[in-house]
């Protein structure tokens, strides 16, 4: 079956050091997506892509950065973690736009990242 | 722009009764409409959606959603809830007319069933 995997599922780093997250999906979707859920806030969007090559930025994307070299994986970069950044991280992935499966995201399980 | 909202932080409900999760949109075009459920430590799963055609829609797990184009509304309903329906649930909304942008998710409602 197809799916979404997100590793590691849980995280530990210190203040500045660079953290990539993985995210790869077997729905062979073109667009995928990067959000954080912090309490009190929901999800947001921090980055998203809609095939490869192709990045975009969300609502939160400052301090983190995306690349697209094949339609299965986004990794999601922090540069320099701050503590600002603990939060939990979550994938998704859909199909095209003008699809009967349209706009529908399929979630990842989530990435606990914790900046000491 | 597109927005939507979710003025219920928190549900509780017994179980048994019926149950509403309330959501509100605003979009310039029309909206495509969708409901999503998280239970702990896991990810969103995609419950409904309205894109178009008949207001009612029906999901998984018997939920259902009536969406009203006047009071721009998309309430998620069940007839009778279970305790295992006790999770956080999110609205997310797009505009028609704004192209590729990404769906917009509202905070999310916290819903507990009670026993």
């Amino acid at each position: 079956d197809a799916e979404i995997t997100q590793s590691p599922r849980h995280k530990i780093t210190e203040t500045g050091r660079q953290v990539t997250l993985a995210c790869h999906q077997t729905w062979n979707h073109n667009n995928m997506f990067w959000y954080r859920q912090d309490l009190g806030h929901g999800l947001r969007l921090i980055h998203y892509s809609y095939g490869v090559q192709d990045t975009n930025k969300g609502e939160v994307s400052d301090g983190y950065s995306v690349s697209r070299s094949n339609t299965e994986d986004l990794p999601l970069t922090l540069e320099s973690a701050a503590s600002s950044q603990t939060s939990v991280y979550f994938c998704a992935s859909s199909d095209s736009y003008g699809l009967d499966d349209t706009d529908t995201q399929y979630f990842g399980p989530g990435t606990r990242l914790t900046v000491l | 722009a597109q927005s939507v909202a979710q003025p219920e932080d928190q549900v509780n409900v017994a179980e048994g009764n019926p149950l509403t999760v309330k959501c509100t949109y605003s979009v310039s075009g029309n909206p495509y409409l969708f409901w999503y459920v998280q239970y702990p430590n896991r990810g969103l799963q995609f419950l409904l959606k309205y894109i178009t055609g008949d207001n009612l829609v029906k999901g998984s797990y018997g939920f259902e959603a009536e969406f009203n184009k006047s009071q721009t509304s998309f309430h998620l309903k069940k007839p009778s809830a279970l305790v295992s329906d006790s999770a956080l649930y999110f609205c997310a909304v797009r505009d028609s007319l704004s192209g590729n942008t990404p769906l917009v998710f509202g905070k999310g409602t916290r819903l507990s069933v009670i026993a």
